[in-house]
């Protein structure tokens, strides 16, 4: 099972930026928070990941609670590509990832 | 780096029949995976690979799936005497040895239709 929770839907409108929201209150020391997407019919895209500190790339922003039990992932201007179901996951460096329902996103234009 | 690859993208066939998909993960990667995904869900893992050893299978991998990574590099994934539950995108995904960072990278999916 998943280990995760996330809203089932969110809207966000074009140009602000989009605030997804996680809680993982059972993680352990040892595993990252993963996050990944999918657009319609293809493949999860890999966005970002973290353990404790709070990490930025090039697509978005992780923001981790000291408490590492809920984190947000930050699309900064979101832009109608963006569209698409968001999964937050958390996995031990040695474990697989396992999927939850994850957040379906529509930025509105 | 062309990603990862999967082919066909897309296979009907009739319910009884074999299937076979192939995965062509990102050469440098060791670790291959692959997932279900089924309308409205989000991907179940199947099993996975570590170079040529088949380490981890779910309990959803049938007696009718089997998973192959000969030589460490492609794998395959077969479908004997396909159902109509076997309906599915199945997806495959590659990664470095776990720990060295980064995430997974999928390919597009081989979407499979049992009529």
């Amino acid at each position: 099972d998943a280990k995760t929770t996330q809203p089932p839907s969110m809207d966000c409108a074009e140009g602000r930026a989009a605030n997804l929201p996680c809680n993982h209150s059972t993680i352990s020391g040892n595993e990252y928070v993963y996050w990944y997407r999918q657009i319609h019919s293809q493949g999860p895209q890999y966005i970002i990941h973290g353990l404790k500190n709070n990490e930025t790339n090039e697509m978005a922003s992780l923001i981790i609670t000291e408490d590492r039990k809920s984190s947000t992932l930050i699309l900064p201007h979101a832009t109608l590509r963006d569209t698409a179901v968001y999964y937050c996951i958390v996995s031990g460096g040695a474990q697989k990832l396992v999927f939850g329902q994850g957040t379906r996103l529509t930025i509105n234009p | 780096d062309t990603g990862v690859s999967q082919d066909p993208r897309h296979k009907i066939t009739k319910r009884g029949q074999n299937v076979t998909f192939r995965c062509d993960p990102i050469s440098e990667h060791n670790r291959l995976y692959w997932y279900r995904q089924t309308l409205g869900q989000g991907p179940e893992f199947l099993t996975y690979f570590q170079n040529e050893a088949q380490l981890e299978k779910s309990r959803l991998l049938s007696d009718r799936f089997s998973a192959e990574r000969p030589k460490g590099s492609f794998s395959t994934l077969e479908i004997q005497r396909t159902e109509q539950g076997d309906s599915a995108m199945y997806l495959c995904a590659s990664s470095l040895e776990a720990g060295q960072g980064g995430g997974y990278t999928f390919g597009s999916g081989t979407r499979l239709t049992v009529v």
